[in-house]
């Protein structure tokens, strides 16, 4: 059974930093693309940032791109999301995605981590 | 970036209903084109990937259809956990893209 656990949400002031996790279970890690995504309160889905099986390649929705930092340890079986500068419209729930390869669906979804950047 | 828009929002219905959601993108992305379930509190669920297949274990009242920019979801016979968010999203681009998303509500 896939299980995608997220951890590391927390407060955090803004211009702080923070460092999300998602431990992965059930499937071969290194061969799928994991993203994040992430939800503001009340709001729609917003996809924030994708890496390779390999880790050779991401890509970074403009909101973040230049701020957060996705990497991946096959060896450990986990998704990272190093993020920097947050600011108020961070605060989101984070999720942690599986991509199928077939149509670059997300069939697998982690229960998501709280993120709040206020003062 | 491709941009998506989803019609009409919110959308209310009666059980038994025939829903259609309605997602369009800015540009043409072929069938690259997945749909997701939410509801309060949860973490969104696949119904149809690549514009028409249906996910394993998702009710064939579910189905999608549409290539290019036009896209429709389509629920018939509306059940009561039918009533959800409904969310398409392009993979066509590997800056990915969600819709503002559908809310169908009890009329």
């Amino acid at each position: 059974e896939v299980q995608l656990l997220e951890s590391g949400g927390a407060l955090v002031q803004p211009g702080g930093s923070l460092r999300l996790s998602c431990a992965a279970s059930g499937f071969p890690f290194s061969s799928h693309t994991m993203n994040w995504v992430r939800q503001a309160p009340g709001k729609g889905l917003e996809w924030v940032s994708g890496i390779s099986g390999s880790g050779a390649t991401s890509d970074y929705a403009d909101s973040v791109k230049g701020r957060f930092t996705i990497s991946r340890d096959n060896s450990k079986n986990t998704l990272k999301l190093q993020m920097n500068s947050l600011r108020a419209e961070d605060t989101a729930v984070y999720f942690c995605a599986k991509e199928n390869s077939r149509d670059g669906d997300f069939e697998n979804w982690g229960q998501g981590t709280l993120v709040t950047v206020s003062s | 970036d491709i941009q998506m828009t989803q019609s009409p929002s919110p959308l209310s219905a009666s059980v038994g209903d025939r829903v259609t959601i309605t997602c369009r993108a800015s540009q043409t992305i072929g069938t690259s084109l997945n749909w997701y379930q939410q509801k309060p509190g949860t973490a969104p669920k696949l119904l149809i990937y690549g514009a028409s297949s249906l996910q394993s274990g998702v009710p064939s009242r579910f189905s999608g259809s549409g290539s290019g920019t036009d896209f429709t979801l389509t629920i018939h016979n509306l059940q009561p956990e039918d009533f959800a968010t409904y969310y398409c999203q392009q993979s066509y681009s590997s800056l990915i893209t969600f819709g503002p998303g559908t809310k169908v509500d009890i009329k």
